[in-house]
């Protein structure tokens, strides 16, 4: 059973709309990252968190943004979705003591026409 | 920069083969080296981790192998089955820092019956 949670799982949207794409996990990781995976397959990390109001850009520039209010949220927001954003985004979580590596999510495909 | 190189792209064998994913890193910080499965439709799911102290790792039919002087590692799926048909991404990242992961560019297995 997935202890983090993406909404929505699949998304088509017009271009110049404002979307949030929402992510939870329930297991208490203070880490947290956005990956977008092209139809390629690579993942690029975006965003990563480390905490309640430590956000950070990741290795891939992207026009998106984030928030870290609460420690099991964690939702990526494009002011102005563009056909270039359409992607899979992925979000997952990580203990901040120990490495026992990464939980996914389901994704959220995302399509901008 | 590519930090983890991973090959081949991808993968077809016939069912009762052994794939073989090898992994190659730079970076000699890195201390946890964990695979990840992905399933059309879904996040990656962590398959096997292993660390540098032993040079195999096995869980069911599928087995790592790590060579820390040469700084590759791989994974091998035994028994191959139509099941394990998906893409494969080795990672790798520092062990007690719990630091991002940084992944490979992922294999795509197809496993015919």
């Amino acid at each position: 059973e997935a202890d983090i949670y993406q909404t929505p799982r699949y998304l088509v949207i017009g271009t110049g709309k404002k979307i949030t794409l929402e992510c939870s996990q329930t297991m208490g990781h203070d880490k947290m990252y956005w990956y977008q995976q092209d139809p390629g397959m690579e993942l690029h990390l975006i965003h990563y968190s480390y905490g309640v109001n430590s956000t950070e850009k990741g290795d891939l520039s992207s026009e998106s943004t984030v928030s870290r209010i609460r420690t099991e949220h964690f939702p990526l927001t494009l002011e102005s979705a563009r056909p270039s954003h359409t992607s899979q985004y992925l979000c997952a979580s990580s203990s901040d003591r120990y490495h026992y590596g990464y939980t996914f999510g389901s994704g959220t495909r995302l399509t901008v026409v | 920069q590519q930090q983890v190189k991973q090959s081949p792209q991808s993968l077809i064998v016939q069912k009762g083969g052994i794939p073989i994913i090898n992994c190659a890193y730079e970076n000699t910080a890195f201390d946890y080296f964990p695979w990840y499965q992905q399933f059309p439709g879904k996040g990656p799911a962590l398959l096997i981790a292993i660390r540098p102290d032993v040079s195999e790792k096995k869980e069911g039919r599928f087995t790592i192998s790590f060579n820390k002087s040469a700084k590759q590692f791989s994974l091998h799926i035994m028994d191959s089955q139509p099941g394990d048909s998906a893409t494969y991404f080795c990672a790798a990242s520092p062990l007690w820092t719990a630091d991002k992961l940084i992944f490979g560019t992922g294999t795509r297995l197809q496993v015919f019956p």
